[in-house]
């Protein structure tokens, strides 16, 4: 079964440092991989996706993300945070035969230091 | 373009009662889904339309739970007798085609907090 790890449930970087959130899936082939934020109040926002090709992929408000097949890997990267940055983080996954609808991770919650 | 809307946005009620919660997906999107998420929990996925279909609907929790759509737009989520395990929120998001790699443009999400 399609499942979506985030080992970091709660996150604190000071403004202007780097930040990786980590996810890992558990799936039998390449699925699609996603990361969404989600802001107080608000709807989950795509951030990036990946379906194929470059593993490097790059998003909105800067994030980029990195797949590594052979760590089943999509983790979450910025080189400076912005306090606008807090937000919860979700990734999840899509297999490519379904019915379209995505498996999340629990998220992970992100916290700016001023 | 308007994006997905969810009335209402908050609901509170007591326990045993029914509860309905309304989805207006994009404009032109057929494929709809809901999902729940409940307090320190990811999203679960619940149900999800093509058309005015609901071709899957084993990951609803309970026989409690049903849906519909209609005109292949506004949905309809209802919880029958409501339990405290129901509290949670419940978001709606709908894409261009069911297959997941059509982005999925999410609401604001129903807030439901069963007394």
């Amino acid at each position: 079964a399609q499942s979506v790890t985030q080992p970091d449930i709660h996150i604190t970087v000071s403004e202007g440092a780097s930040l990786e959130l980590r996810c890992n899936y558990s799936y039998g082939a390449t699925p699609y991989l996603f990361w969404y934020v989600q802001s107080p109040g608000q709807g989950l926002q795509l951030l990036l996706k990946y379906f194929s090709g470059d593993t490097l992929v790059q998003g909105i408000k800067g994030f980029e993300a990195e797949f590594k097949r052979s760590q089943s890997s999509f983790n979450l990267r910025k080189p400076s945070v912005h306090w606008s940055d807090a937000a919860e983080y979700f990734c999840a996954v899509g297999a490519r035969r379904s019915q379209g609808n995505l498996i999340f991770g629990k998220g992970t919650k992100l916290s700016v230091k001023p | 373009g308007a994006g997905v809307s969810q009335s209402p946005s908050n609901k509170v009620t007591e326990k045993g009662k029914d509860v309905e919660l309304r989805c207006d997906p994009i404009s032109g999107h057929t494929a709809l889904y809901w999902y729940r998420q409940s307090l320190g929990q990811g999203l679960e996925f619940l149900i999800y339309f093509q058309g005015n279909s609901a071709p899957d609907k084993s990951g609803l929790p309970s026989d409690r739970f049903s849906a519909e759509r209609t005109g292949g737009s506004v949905s309809t989520l209802t919880i029958q007798r409501t339990q405290q395990e129901d509290s949670a929120v419940y978001l709606c998001a709908s894409s261009l085609g069911v297959a997941s790699y059509n982005e999925q443009f999410f609401g604001p999400g129903t807030r439901l907090t069963v007394l």
